[in-house]
């Protein structure tokens, strides 16, 4: 049973748009969510976070958008860049005892330049 | 530099032949953790480590052993290796669980014929 979800496996944008990447999860005790990046024949890398208490991060060109009574959440890009090009996935936990995170099935990003 | 360390990169064995899969970190950090990646499954949590000598399952622990009698090292074992087994693996680490973001090795590519 996926707790969290990534329904689109793949997304294409031109260079220089917005990179919209969607996430939704179904535990309500999650609170805290991040995104990772990763590149082929590596392991993911941290991207940005966010807190239930707060609906959006920023961090340079990356935004992390929180619905929580939607449980869903977005990443936003912009402008987009071809070494964005990467697997995106979502992962979530619950604070409170965390010793887990779950992660979604990613999304692999393609920026065309 | 920062990092966590698996070896080996790719390991083909037989079904039955025990192996283990080492994990280095250089970052002093408390929490560790296995993850494999399955097509469709995203990343899922085999055990995690709270400290040296503190171990315990994650959500897909069947067919694996870990130990944790140094901080910086946390291998994983298969016993008896099973075609199931084929997948990519993660080792990670973070300062401490909860909203504490993991750091990723580059991952083991294992196949059990």
């Amino acid at each position: 049973d996926q707790q969290v979800k990534q329904n689109s496996p793949s997304l294409s944008v031109q260079e220089g748009r917005i990179s919209i990447l969607n996430c939704d999860y179904t535990n309500s005790m999650f609170d805290y969510f991040l995104w990772y990046k990763k590149y082929p024949a590596e392991g993911p890398t941290f991207l940005i976070s966010i807190s239930s208490i707060k609906d959006k991060n920023e961090d340079g060109r990356f935004t992390v958008f929180l619905n929580k009574s939607a449980k869903h959440l977005s990443l936003h890009i912009v402008p987009s860049q071809p070494g964005d090009s990467a697997v995106y996935f979502c992962a979530a936990s619950a604070q409170t005892g965390a010793n887990n995170l779950f992660f979604g099935t990613g999304t692999r990003l393609t920026v065309i330049p | 530099e920062a990092q966590v360390t698996q070896n080996p990169r790719y390991l083909i064995t037989v079904t039955g032949k025990k192996l283990t899969v080492t994990c280095s970190q250089n970052m002093n950090h408390e929490y560790m953790s296995w993850y494999r990646q399955d097509p469709g499954l995203g990343l899922r949590q085999i055990y995690y480590s709270m400290n040296v000598e503190v171990t315990d399952k994650g959500d897909v622990p069947e067919g694996y052993k870990v130990s944790r009698k140094e901080k910086r090292n946390f291998p994983l074992i298969l016993e008896s290796p099973s075609p199931n087994q084929t997948s990519l693996y993660f080792c990670a680490s973070s300062l401490r669980r909860g909203n504490s973001p993991l750091h990723f090795g580059n991952g083991t590519r294992l196949t059990v014929t």
